[in-house]
């Protein structure tokens, strides 16, 4: 079956520091991948994605490719703000007729000024 | 994109009840997801609600806990059923961006306390 592994957190950076949230997944077929960011007390939403291997999905200075040979969807940016802290989730989508996500588990991001 | 209302935002429930969500979204969908996201955990599909059809279950969850309507293209309610502290999560409602692009709109989110 499907399944995405994501580094736990929380991860705790300073402001300006270089992020990178670790995301591996297991998948038949060509997946689309997907980060989310699900900020404190708000509901989920998407902050990139992409749909084949080597491209490369952008959004707000956090930047992620997929890796079809490492399976890999590694999520990075080069300078974090506090307003940055949030919980990431890495996700896949397999299509079979309709589109589900299956999600890692989060990683907590917490930003000091 | 779809703007996707959920209520309650939140609730605190004794246990034995049931609680209703509902979700509403500003355009017709033919399908929309149900998910849970326990404490510190990922988000679980519950089920995928099509309009007009019986919901389509994942594996370890079952109709009788969780019930849903799907009455029309722009709403559906999840029931949380005989609720016990192990029920206190998020629920989320979901629907598709488009077909073919596996991304979901999310609404904000249910947050069940069960005492």
């Amino acid at each position: 079956g499907n399944s995405v592994t994501q580094m736990e957190g929380p991860v705790t950076l300073s402001e300006e520091a270089f992020l990178t949230i670790n995301c591996t997944y297991t998948a038949t077929g060509y997946p689309s991948l997907f980060w989310y960011v699900q900020y404190p007390g708000e509901g989920l939403q998407l902050l990139l994605k992409a749909t084949k291997a080597d491209d490369k999905g952008s959004n707000k200075g956090f930047e992620a490719t997929y890796r079809k040979e490492t399976t890999s969807f590694h999520l990075e940016k080069g300078s974090v703000q506090v307003s940055d802290s949030a919980v990431y989730f890495c996700a896949l989508s397999a299509y079979s007729g309709y589109s589900t996500l299956t999600f890692g588990k989060g990683t907590m991001l917490l930003v000091s000024p | 994109s779809a703007v996707i209302s959920q209520k309650p935002s939140r609730d605190i429930c004794q246990r034995g009840t049931s609680l209703t969500i509902q979700c509403q979204v500003d355009s017709q969908v033919t399908m929309m997801f149900w998910y849970r996201q326990q404490p510190g955990q990922s988000l679980t599909l519950i089920a995928t609600a099509n309009q007009g059809s019986e919901a389509t279950y994942e594996s370890g969850f079952v109709i009788d806990k969780f019930p849903i309507s799907r009455p029309n293209l722009t709403f559906s309610t999840l029931t949380v059923s005989n609720m016990s502290p192990e029920d206190s999560s998020i629920y989320l409602c979901s629907v598709s961006a488009g077909q073919d692009t596996g991304e979901l709109f999310f609404g904000e989110g249910s947050r069940l306390t069960v005492l």
